[in-house]
C-alpha cells in the first residue's frame, strides 16, 4: 500500500538553528498538507497545497516557517529560527483533492529543541 | 470561533464492552465528517467518513452517527479488544478555502483484558 514518506523521523537542533523536513506525498495525490501536533494536542494545519500552489497558509508562522512544493510532487517545510516552542510532531499528509477525500498521513517528524 | 471538543479524560473500558467516544462542534457547517485513529508516536490512520445526509455509518465493528441538529458525532466501537486502545480523533472540514480538515484534541481510549 502506498504510504506517505517523510525524513527525518527524529530531528533534535538548538535553538536559533535552522530545520528543514521533507515530505513525498502517494503518488498521484494533488493535495498535500503539512500539520503540526504538540503532545496531548490533535494536529493543527500550519500549510495546504494544491499541486504546487499554496491554498491556505493563514496559521503559518510565516517570519520562521517557510513550505515549498516546486514541481509539485514532494515538499519541504523549513523552520529559521527554532524556537523552544516549536517542538512538536511535524505530519505531512496528502488527498487526491481538496474536498471530501480521506487525508492519508506520513508518520510524522519530531523536532525537539533544545 | 470554530471548535471541536472530544473528552480529554481518558476511557477505561473492559474488553468485550463497547466503547462510545464524542465530538461536538460549534460554527460550523460541515459537509462531512470523518474519524482517525492514531496511536502514540505515530501518524492518524483514517477510520470512517460521514456525510452530512447520513445518520449512520458502520464498518465492522465500528459506528459512527451523525446529528447536524445537535452538531454532535458518536463514535463507537463494539465488542472491544485491547489492540483498539489508541487515541481517536474527530476531524471537520474547515470550509476555508482550502477545505483542509480541523481535528479535536482526541479522546484516548484504555481497553484492558
Amino acid at each position: 500500500e502506498a504510504e506517505v514518506a517523510q525524513s527525518p523521523r527524529y530531528k533534535i537542533t538548538e535553538k536559533s538553528q535552522a530545520v528543514a523536513f521533507w515530505c513525498d506525498p502517494i503518488s498521484g495525490h494533488a493535495t498535500l498538507y503539512w500539520y503540526r501536533q504538540i503532545l496531548g494536542q490533535g494536529p493543527e494545519l500550519l500549510v495546504q497545497f494544491q499541486d504546487e500552489s499554496v491554498v491556505d497558509d493563514s496559521q503559518l508562522p510565516k517570519d520562521r516557517f517557510s513550505a515549498e512544493r516546486l514541481k509539485g510532487v514532494d515538499s519541504t517545510l523549513k523552520i529559521q529560527p527554532a524556537e523552544l516552542g516549536d517542538s512538536a510532531m511535524y505530519l505531512c499528509a496528502s488527498s487526491l483533492s481538496d474536498s471530501g477525500n480521506t487525508i492519508y498521513f506520513g508518520e510524522g517528524s519530531w523536532l525537539t529543541v533544545v | 470561533s470554530q471548535k471541536i471538543e472530544q473528552n480529554s479524560e481518558a476511557l477505561n473500558i473492559q474488553e468485550g464492552k463497547t466503547a462510545t467516544l464524542t465530538c461536538n462542534y460549534t460554527n460550523y457547517s460541515p459537509a462531512y465528517l470523518q474519524w482517525y485513529r492514531q496511536d502514540p508516536g505515530r501518524g492518524p490512520v483514517f477510520l470512517l467518513l460521514i456525510r452530512e445526509n447520513e445518520k449512520e455509518k458502520r464498518k465492522e465493528r465500528l459506528k459512527v452517527t451523525f446529528d447536524t441538529t445537535l452538531k454532535q458525532s458518536l463514535f463507537h466501537i463494539t465488542a472491544s479488544q485491547p489492540a483498539d486502545s489508541a487515541t481517536y480523533l474527530c476531524a471537520l472540514d474547515s470550509s476555508n478555502s482550502g477545505y483542509a480538515l480541523n481535528f479535536g484534541k482526541g479522546t484516548s481510549l484504555l481497553v484492558t483484558p
